[in-house]
């Protein structure tokens, strides 16, 4: 198992363009979520998907989109990029809820 | 407002001795806490959890404390490694039926050899 994947690892972006990270998972996982990571704030909760065509917000989801068309993969849209983005991004996965989450390596966005 | 505090943003350990993180947290409906560890450019890991109906759990060299009345719990981690040094977060997930985790700022901890 490759377990969780996350694409790509590092990018640049300018500010107003759009983007996709990418997040996959192969254990066959219902819940599955995106955190972002900034300095002094933890991970903060941005989407959440329950489920194939089920997905719910977090506590910080403007400017960012998602949707879940398969139980693997549950891709995070950013629509219009803005310096307050950029963070670290990292995709969880787990079988249920308070089941332990896997967490993938990380997207470290940069937005100029 | 931060629902799940780690005051302690950093601490230093001697190897061999006891690290013990702390988390404080707002709400007395939180039912389920976690603790992750996640090491520079990785994504975290699961390290140990403790329900609410519970006030210790054990993994080894992790023991998880729950204190329900002071809406705190703690890690200990004995004895203290090198290898432990990482930052660890503490989480919680709310209430059953949601999956809203959220987690504190993190503490970094360092094991000096």
């Amino acid at each position: 198992n490759a377990g969780v994947t996350q694409t790509p690892k590092f990018q640049v972006l300018k500010t107003g363009q759009s983007m996709t990270l990418q997040c996959a998972q192969d254990m066959n996982h219902e819940y599955m979520s995106w955190y972002r990571q900034d300095p002094g704030m933890g991970l903060r909760l941005i989407h959440y998907s329950v489920g194939a065509g089920i997905t719910d917000q977090g506590e910080v989801p403007n400017g960012y989109n998602v949707s879940r068309s398969t139980t693997e993969d549950f891709p995070l849209r950013l629509l219009s990029a803005a310096p307050s983005q950029t963070s670290v991004y990292f995709c969880a996965s787990s079988y249920v809820q308070q089941e332990t989450q896997y967490f993938g390596p990380g997207t470290r966005l940069l937005v100029l | 407002d931060q629902q799940v505090k780690q005051n302690s943003p950093s601490l230093s350990v001697q190897e061999g001795r006891i690290s013990i993180l702390n988390c404080d947290y707002t709400n007395s409906m939180f039912d389920y806490f976690l603790w992750y560890k996640k090491y520079p450019a990785e994504g975290p890991t699961f390290l140990i959890s403790i329900s609410s109906i519970k006030d210790k759990n054990e993994d080894g060299r992790f023991t998880v404390f729950l204190n329900k009345s002071a809406k705190h719990l703690s890690l200990h981690i004995v004895p203290s490694q090198p290898g432990d040094s990482a930052v660890y977060f503490c989480a919680t997930l709310p209430t059953s039926g949601t999956y809203k985790y959220i987690f504190g700022t993190g503490t970094r901890l360092k094991v000096l050899a």
